[in-house]
C-alpha cells in the first residue's frame, strides 16, 4: 500500500514564525504536490514537483516555498506564517507514468497560525 | 464561472438509500474523472475513476460520465453509515501527472442508521 506520511498533525504557531511542513511517501512516486483545504474553497494546490529539485508554482503559491531533496521528500515552507495560513495542509504523491494521475493523500496537517 | 461545480451539502440520507453525488465541469478538455471520498480529520482516497463517456461499477458503486453534458454522477447503493464522508470529484485532460487534477469543493454525505 502506497503510504504518504506528515510530520504533524496539528500545529500551532505565531504570526511571523517560519514553519516547516514535511511530506515523505515510500512508494518511490516522482510526482509530489501540496494543496490546502479550507471550508467552501475546497482543495487548493500551492507546489508541486515532478523531480528531485524541481518545483513548480500551483493556484496558490504566494507566501509558500517547497523544497524537495530527495526523491521521498518534499517540505512545505511558510517564510512568515499570517493567520490567513491557518488551514489544513495536504501532501500528495503519484508516480510519473500513472495514467490517469492518481494522486495519494497523506493524513493532512491541522495549522493554526495565532 | 468555475471549472467544476459540486453541491457542497450536506446530503443527508436513511440506511439503505440509493446516493447520487453529481458535478458539473466546463472544460472539454476532461478526459478522466476520479471520485476521493475523505473521511472527517483524513487526507482523500481515490475511490474509482473512469476514462471518457460511460459507466464503471465496484461493489456498491457506480460512477457515471456523461461528455456531451459535462456532467459525471457517483452512485451508492445500499447506503451504509460508513459511508458518511465528504466526495471529491475531480479530472484532467490528459490523465498524466503534468495536467494536475481539478477537483470540486465536495458534497458532505451523511447516513443515518
Amino acid at each position: 500500500d502506497v503510504k504518504v506520511t506528515q510530520s504533524s498533525r496539528y500545529l500551532v504557531k505565531r504570526t511571523g514564525e517560519k514553519v516547516f511542513l514535511e511530506c515523505v511517501q515510500d512508494m518511490d512516486h516522482e510526482n509530489m504536490f501540496w494543496y490546502r483545504q479550507d471550508p467552501g474553497l475546497g482543495l487548493r494546490l500551492i507546489y508541486f514537483s515532478y523531480d528531485v529539485k524541481m518545483k513548480e508554482k500551483g493556484d496558490i503559491p504566494e507566501g509558500y516555498s517547497v523544497s524537495r531533496e530527495k526523491k521521498e521528500r518534499f517540505s512545505l515552507i511558510l517564510e512568515s506564517a499570517s493567520t490567513n495560513q491557518t488551514s489544513m495542509y495536504l501532501c500528495a504523491s503519484s508516480p510519473r507514468q500513472g495514467i490517469p494521475d492518481t494522486q495519494y493523500f497523506g493524513p493532512g496537517t491541522r495549522l493554526t497560525v495565532l | 464561472q468555475k471549472e467544476v461545480e459540486q453541491d457542497p451539502g450536506p446530503l443527508s440520507v436513511p440506511e439503505g438509500a440509493i446516493v447520487s453525488l453529481n458535478c458539473t465541469y466546463s472544460n472539454s478538455a476532461f478526459q478522466y474523472f476520479m471520485w476521493y471520498r475523505q473521511y472527517s480529520r483524513k487526507g482523500p482516497e481515490l475511490l474509482m475513476y473512469t476514462y471518457s463517456s460511460g459507466n464503471k461499477e465496484d461493489g456498491r458503486f457506480t460512477a457515471q460520465v456523461d461528455k456531451s453534458s459535462k456532467y459525471i454522477s457517483l452512485f451508492i447503493r445500499d447506503s451504509q453509515p460508513s459511508d458518511s464522508a465528504t466526495y471529491l470529484c475531480a479530472m484532467t485532460p490528459s490523465g498524466g501527472g503534468a495536467d494536475g487534477l481539478t477537483f470540486g469543493k465536495g458534497t458532505h454525505l451523511i447516513i443515518q442508521p
